[in-house]
């Protein structure tokens, strides 16, 4: 397996634009997490699907991010408008969660820059 | 989950065992501790986790203290490579929302020089 693939792997922006980033996550994987890292707040977990739904969403910052994960194979987060404020490195994650372990394999990340 | 505390950085030099400690003093008895590390420019990577007994794999080895309150990464034989930050995470597994929630600290910068 080529591993969690992220794309883009940079994306540069325009305040307001809509920027959508993209997670392929491991096969036969049925969690996927969504995370975003910046100098002041490290490692920040913005949401966590099991089986394709949303169980944990509490840290999306706020209604300008939205998540969806239509099917097994693809994830994506999306903002709408971005600000400045969001530039950041955006991580994707999967694991296979079968009750006892967790190991979670990460993509390369995003990192977006809004000007 | 158990709230985790991690000196900010330590050296090592290269070819030596690097010891990596963490305290958890608040850890429940179904929670495990993982340890991950971000290699710079990196996603996060996983090294080893346990419950109450020493664990060890190809990367690392874990010695977990009898009380559970405490624990220290080893790494063996430490290279230029192994510089990275490590995070110590406790996290349950029994299930409920944080099945699976790695929740990331600030973690302890390892620098391994020559």
């Amino acid at each position: 397996d080529a591993g969690v693939i992220q794309s883009p792997r940079h994306e540069v922006t325009e305040m307001g634009q809509e920027v959508t980033l993209r997670c392929k996550p491991i096969s036969g994987h049925n969690s996927l997490f969504w995370y975003r890292q910046t100098m002041m707040r490290g490692l920040e977990l913005l949401i966590y699907f099991n089986n394709n739904v949303p169980i944990d969403d509490s840290g999306m910052p706020e209604d300008r991010f939205s998540a969806k994960m239509p099917n097994a194979s693809f994830s994506t987060l999306k903002i709408q408008p971005s600000e400045p404020r969001d530039s950041a490195v955006y991580f994707c994650a999967s694991s296979f969660d079968y009750g006892r372990f967790t190991e979670a394999f990460f993509g390369q990340g995003t990192r977006l820059t809004v000007v | 989950d158990a709230k985790t505390t991690q000196p900010t950085s330590m050296d090592c030099a290269e070819g030596r065992a690097a010891n990596l400690p963490c305290n958890h003093s608040t850890i429940s008895g179904n929670e495990y501790v993982y340890w991950y590390r971000q290699i710079h420019s990196q996603g996060p990577q996983y090294i080893i986790h346990g419950l109450k007994n020493n664990e060890t794999n190809e990367m690392a080895s874990l010695i977990i203290t009898e009380d559970r309150k405490s624990s220290t990464l080893i790494l063996p034989h430490a290279t230029l490579r192994d510089t990275a930050v490590y995070y110590c995470i406790v996290l349950r597994n029994a299930g409920g929302t944080s099945y699976g929630k790695l929740t990331f600290g600030q973690g302890t910068i390892l620098t391994v020089h020559p």
